[in-house]
């Protein structure tokens, strides 16, 4: 059964302090690995899609990266703005273009 | 680019009552659209996938003829929700998908909050 899984559920950080997000994923054939931001009370936010392992995409202070197994977003000294939930979906190849998300991780950058 | 309009934002209606949401692409043509439910602190539940010009597909455990959905258009999806009950009381977003790309990412609307007395 395909699946994704974030981790972890929730972090907070020092504004400057950089980490990473973890998204993991078991799907029968990846088409796109994708990752939102969402702000409360809002739609996700596009930000990068990932298609093969070893791609890498980057805006401002975050950087997404895609393995085999897993992908990473990686944000380097996060500011209060960056404070929201970051989703990871992924696609699988058979057929349909729905996606598959992962639970999220809740990012809070104190100041 | 890219910009996909969602209306209401905001609603609250009589148990009893049937309530229409609108999701618009307002910049590109959008062959697929979805729709998803989401509680808070939780993430997005597809509901269903909805095609222009033909029927949508639920997924498992959604009502069809609770959850009623209308791709019309290019550029228009409907929802309605239909006698809806408190427990329909939820967050309701819905995507887009640009039918001239290849694998482009979905475009999310800023969701309707749907609130039943």
């Amino acid at each position: 059964e395909d699946q994704v899984t974030q981790s972890p559920e929730a972090l907070r950080l020092q504004e400057g302090e950089s980490s990473s997000l973890n998204c993991s994923y078991t799907v029968s054939g990846l088409r796109g690995l994708f990752w939102y931001r969402q702000d409360p009370g809002k739609g996700p936010e596009f930000l990068f899609t990932l298609y093969s392992a070893g791609e890498e995409k980057e805006k401002e202070r975050l950087k997404a990266t895609l393995t085999k197994k897993e992908s990473f977003l990686h944000i380097t000294a996060p500011k209060p703005e960056d404070s929201a939930t970051y989703l990871c979906a992924v696609q699988a190849i058979s057929g349909t273009y729905k996606y598959i998300f992962g639970t999220g991780t809740r990012l809070k950058v104190l100041a | 680019g890219a910009v996909v309009s969602q209306h209401p934002s905001w609603v609250i209606c009589k148990s009893g009552t049937s309530v229409k949401i609108e999701c618009r692409s307002l910049d590109f043509q959008a062959t697929t659209m979805f729709w998803y439910r989401q509680f808070p602190k939780q993430s997005l539940m597809l509901m269903a996938t909805s095609n222009e010009g033909s029927k949508a597909t639920y997924e498992q455990g959604v009502e069809k003829d609770k959850f009623l959905i209308n791709h019309a258009s290019l550029t228009l999806s409907t929802l309605t929700v239909t006698s809806a009950h408190p427990e329909d009381s939820s967050f309701y977003i819905c995507s887009a998908r640009n039918r001239d790309s290849g694998n482009q990412p979905q475009h999310f609307g800023d969701g309707t909050r749907l609130s039943i007395l």
